[in-house]
């Protein structure tokens, strides 16, 4: 069974707006992770929260992680065309720890 | 330039014929892992290797072999064992497995 599970599967929105994409998970986790993916390429790591964090930032990237709920959402702010890709959470490395992905279009 | 790489970008094979996809990386990372990802899917654990002379089977091993005999190379069979071989391969390495995984281009596999 997979780890994580993104939630929504698609999302579209215009450029400057706000985009939120959740993330549910089943067991204990150490760590869990983003990434991004553009069509047709590999993975890029984007942030990694600890267990023991709530909330982390990266630049327009902002993610939270609420243990008691076994969930994390990442939001991108100010949105541009080229964050059109699909966004992955992780939990720990190694068994089953990739979801469906959510689909995000920014449209300009 | 520290990384990792997949060879070729495109493969294609005949049925029955077996297949294999190269991956290596000189990060010096102890841990490597194969995924495979379907069109419009999440990617799926196929192997993985904690360190040198060492692997395990992820979720989806049937038809697939690896081996690990340097840290930099983990290179995948895809055996005729392997019913529905066409997809898109990852492979990735991390310091140990709790850690960010960094990615290769991808290795895109077609069964004529």
């Amino acid at each position: 069974s997979q780890q994580g599970e993104e939630d929504p599967q698609a999302l579209s929105i215009q450029e400057g707006e706000n985009a939120t994409m959740n993330c549910s998970y089943k067991t204990s986790i150490n760590n869990l992770q983003w990434y991004r993916q553009n069509s047709g390429r590999g993975l890029v790591h984007l942030i990694l929260i600890r267990s023991n964090e709530r909330e982390k930032h990266s630049g327009r990237l902002r993610v939270t992680l609420d243990t008691s709920k076994k969930s994390s959402s990442l939001l991108i702010t100010a949105s541009r065309a080229a964050d059109t890709a699909s966004y992955f959470c992780a939990t720990k490395a190694g068994k089953s720890t990739f979801g469906d992905g959510t689909t995000l279009t920014v449209k300009p | 330039d520290g990384g990792i790489t997949q060879s070729p970008k495109y493969l294609f094979r005949k049925e029955g014929q077996n297949v294999t996809l190269s991956c290596e990386q000189n990060l010096n990372h102890d841990a490597m892992y194969w995924y495979r990802q379907d069109p419009g899917q999440g990617l799926r654990l196929i192997y993985y290797s904690q360190i040198v002379n060492d692997f395990q089977k992820g979720d989806i091993a049937e038809g697939y072999s690896v081996s690990r005999e340097k840290k930099e190379s983990f290179p995948l069979t895809v055996t005729s064992a392997q019913k529905n071989p066409t997809a898109f391969y990852l492979c990735a390495s991390s310091i140990d497995l709790l850690t960010t995984q960094y990615f290769g281009p991808g290795t895109r596999l077609t069964v004529l």
